[in-house]
C-alpha cells in the first residue's frame, strides 16, 4: 500500500458519458498530480494541484477538469467520453521542500469507454 | 525544453544477464534524478534516486549513477530475475521545483 488511494479501480462506461475519478493523497502530502497512461501515448501529465490550488497544467483536454478539496482529496472529472479516453488514470502525491522525495503513485483507475 | 530520453523497448534478456537501461536528460540547473518501476497491473513505484552529481542510487540490486558531465542516469543490474520484468521510467525534477518529467518508459522482459 503506497498510501495514495484511488477509486474506483475499474470503470466501464459508454461514449458521451461523464465519470469522476477520486484520489486521496498520502498523509501529509499537499501536492496531487493526475496522469493518463495509454499504450500509444505513454505516461501523460494532466494536471497538478497544491493545497487546493491548480499549480500546473499538462496535456489535459477541455472535456476534463479536476479539483482538490479542503481535505486534500482530488477528483478528476471526464466528460463527453470518447473511445480514445480509455486508459489508466493515475494519481500521485508529493511533499514539498526538504521533505520532497519524488512522487508516490496510487494503483490507478482503469477506464474503459465502450 | 527539458526532457528525458530512454532507450526504447522492449528489452528482452535471459535470467541472470546483465542489464543496462540508458537514460539521458536535458535540463537546466541541478535536477534530482529518479528511476520508477511499474509492475504489471500496478502503479509506478520509486526504485531509486540521486540528488546530486556523482551520487549513486541503489535498491533491490539496481544501481544508477548521476553523471552530470554526460547528463545521464543509466540503470544497471548485474543479474536480472524473471521478477524484474516490468516497465522502467527515468525521471527528473528541476532544482527547487516539485514537478517530475518522465521518460516514455522501457519495457523489460526477462525470460527464464
Amino acid at each position: 500500500d503506497s498510501g495514495v488511494t484511488q477509486t474506483p479501480k475499474h470503470l466501464i462506461t459508454a461514449t458521451g458519458q461523464r465519470v469522476t475519478l477520486r484520489c486521496s493523497p498520502r498523509s501529509g502530502d499537499l501536492s496531487v498530480y493526475w496522469y493518463q497512461q495509454s499504450l500509444d501515448q505513454g505516461l501523460q501529465f494532466l494536471i497538478q494541484y497544491y493545497n487546493g490550488e491548480e499549480r500546473a497544467k499538462g496535456n489535459i483536454l477541455e472535456r476534463f477538469s479536476a479539483q482538490q478539496f479542503p481535505d486534500l482529496h482530488s477528483e478528476l472529472n471526464l466528460s463527453s467520453l470518447e473511445l480514445g479516453d480509455s486508459a489508466l488514470y493515475f494519481c500521485a502525491s508529493s511533499a514539498r521542500g526538504e521533505k520532497y522525495n519524488g512522487y508516490t503513485f496510487g494503483s490507478g483507475t482503469r477506464l474503459t469507454v465502450v | 525544453g527539458d526532457s528525458v530520453t530512454q532507450m526504447e523497448g522492449p528489452v528482452t534478456l535471459s535470467e541472470e544477464a546483465f542489464l543496462t537501461i540508458n537514460c539521458t536528460y536535458t535540463a537546466t540547473g541541478y535536477p534530482s534524478l529518479f528511476w520508477y518501476v511499474q509492475y504489471p497491473g500496478e502503479g509506478l513505484q520509486l526504485l531509486l534516486k540521486a540528488t546530486k552529481a556523482d551520487d549513486k542510487g541503489s535498491n533491490k540490486g539496481f544501481e544508477a549513477t548521476y553523471r552530470k558531465e554526460t547528463t545521464s542516469f543509466h540503470l544497471e543490474k548485474g543479474s536480472v530475475q524473471v521478477s524484474d520484468s516490468a516497465v522502467y521510467f527515468c525521471a527528473y525534477s528541476g532544482g527547487g521545483a516539485d514537478g517530475l518529467t518522465f521518460g516514455k518508459g522501457t519495457h523489460l522482459i526477462i525470460q527464464p
